[in-house]
């Protein structure tokens, strides 16, 4: 059963705080995803993976860094979190590239940031 | 660079009526659209997905039509029905086939 697992599910930290959510998926795909989703804003890429240690920023990466240590894993780190930081963070996987296969997401991570 | 545009925040129609979701978008590459519907607590699942080479993509009674004149890429179905309370996602990969943007999102709301 080809799955996306995020942990946690719910958090909540104070200004300053680190922040790490975690991702992790069984399907060997080399691309993972970090996107966030604001009401209003849609879904907006953080940061892609394209395999273990091969990381590239996508569209609103300030505040944000990743890793990937190993393929069936992807975290998104938050140093010194910030109110506007409060948000649902979805880590997505795909086999190959869009033109071939469709995303995979997780069920979210809901980040309060106080 | 690569753009999709989703106009319609919110859609609140009755069990069956006609749905027609707007999106288009802007690239220089040749686009992969899709469409991705997202429940109430999930993450978002792939609805449909159309290349340049099939220009017409349906799912579940959903439809959506490449048009490369217009570079519009609408959802339509002909009769919503309670379940398909979600909001909708466009997206699209562009020059960079591994980078998937989406649109605002749209938010059915479909009364019984």
């Amino acid at each position: 059963d080809m799955k996306v697992t995020q942990m946690p599910r719910y958090l909540i930290k104070r200004m300053g705080e680190n922040v790490l959510l975690e991702c992790g998926q069984d399907m060997s795909h080399e691309t993972m995803y970090w996107y966030r989703q604001d009401p209003g804003l849609g879904l907006q890429l953080i940061y892609i993976s394209y395999d273990v240690d091969s990381n590239s920023e996508g569209d609103i990466p300030k505040g944000y860094r990743v890793s990937r240590k190993k393929r069936e894993h992807f975290s998104l780190i938050l140093d010194s979190a910030k109110t506007n930081q409060t948000s649902v963070y979805f880590c997505a996987s795909i086999p190959g590239t869009a033109n071939t296969g469709q995303l995979y997401f997780g069920e979210g991570s809901k980040l309060t940031v106080l | 660079g690569d753009s999709v545009i989703q106009m319609q925040g919110q859609v609140t129609l009755s069990e069956n009526d006609f749905l027609f979701i707007n999106c288009t978008y802007s690239t220089t590459g040749y686009p992969t659209l899709f469409w991705y519907v997202q429940y109430s607590g999930e993450g978002p699942q792939l609805l449909l997905q159309v290349t340049t080479a099939n220009n017409k993509g349906s799912s579940r009674g959903f439809e959506a039509t490449y048009d490369k004149g217009t570079t519009s890429f609408h959802l339509q179905k002909t009769s919503v029905q309670e379940i398909d309370s979600a909001v909708y996602y466009c997206a699209m990969s562009g020059l960079n086939a591994y980078k998937v943007i989406f649109g605002k999102g749209t938010h059915l709301h479909v009364l019984p």
